[in-house]
């Protein structure tokens, strides 16, 4: 079935250094992604989405790419800091309903 | 800054107990959901709700479960003979309407432990 979902499971950074995690999607029809952090014990944190019609949508520290030939979707995160450390998921929204959640990836901010 | 708040942060049931799992969404939002988190896997979608009743159901949700606006702010989730296998976060959230998008907002968690 289409589904959303994730590259790397696990990603290790030293502090400071920009980080990039990677997701693709399946579903052709999908119009809008938006990038969710977990912390352990929390409920998923929205960070930035996008739309199908954009390329890229910067926030602070963050910025998503967007390639639709591809279907590829991913989270860079400048200057990471330990703060940052969590679980990213990418998911789909679609519409009023479900969000669709990818498998996820854990960020690991090495001090 | 608004958030969505969730009652109780834990719950701990037996086999075959009904539990009522509650939210309090963003006050001026009009979209409801339920999500569970088995420990380890990722965030499954439950049901969406709006205008007092369910937009959207997922196969998970079965005819244990059922969900209510009982008044103007709380938004429960009921199990009616937990098993097992419900042990999981129970997560809340809501939408509005931002501009020309829509993101939902969750809250932090209801964990289950279904013993």
């Amino acid at each position: 079935g289409e589904s959303v979902g994730l590259h790397l499971p696990t990603l290790s950074v030293q502090e400071g250094d920009n980080s990039i995690i990677n997701c693709a999607y399946s579903n052709s029809a999908s119009d809008y992604f938006i990038w969710y952090k977990q912390e352990s014990g929390k409920g998923p944190q929205f960070i930035i989405d996008i739309r199908s019609n954009m390329d890229k949508r910067q926030g602070q520290r963050v910025t998503v790419l967007l390639n639709k030939t591809v279907k590829h979707l991913s989270l860079q995160i400048a200057a990471t800091q330990p703060g940052d450390s969590a679980v990213y998921f990418c998911a789909e929204n679609e519409g009023y309903q479900k969000v669709t959640f990818g498998i996820g990836t854990k960020l690991q901010v090495i001090p | 800054e608004p958030e969505v708040t969730q009652t109780p942060s834990h719950q701990v049931t037996q086999m075959g107990q009904e539990v009522i799992l509650r939210c309090v969404p963003i006050s001026n939002h009009l979209y409801f959901y339920w999500y569970r988190q088995i420990l380890g896997q990722k965030v499954e979608f439950l049901v969406s709700f709006y205008n007092n009743e369910i937009s959207e159901k997922s196969e998970i949700f079965d005819d244990q479960f059922s969900v209510e606006r009982p008044d103007g702010s709380n938004f429960t989730l009921k199990i009616r003979s937990t098993k097992l296998e419900d042990s999981a976060m129970y997560f809340c959230a809501s939408s509005g309407w931002e501009g020309n998008q829509e993101t939902q907002y969750f809250g932090p968690g209801t964990r289950l432990l279904v013993l």
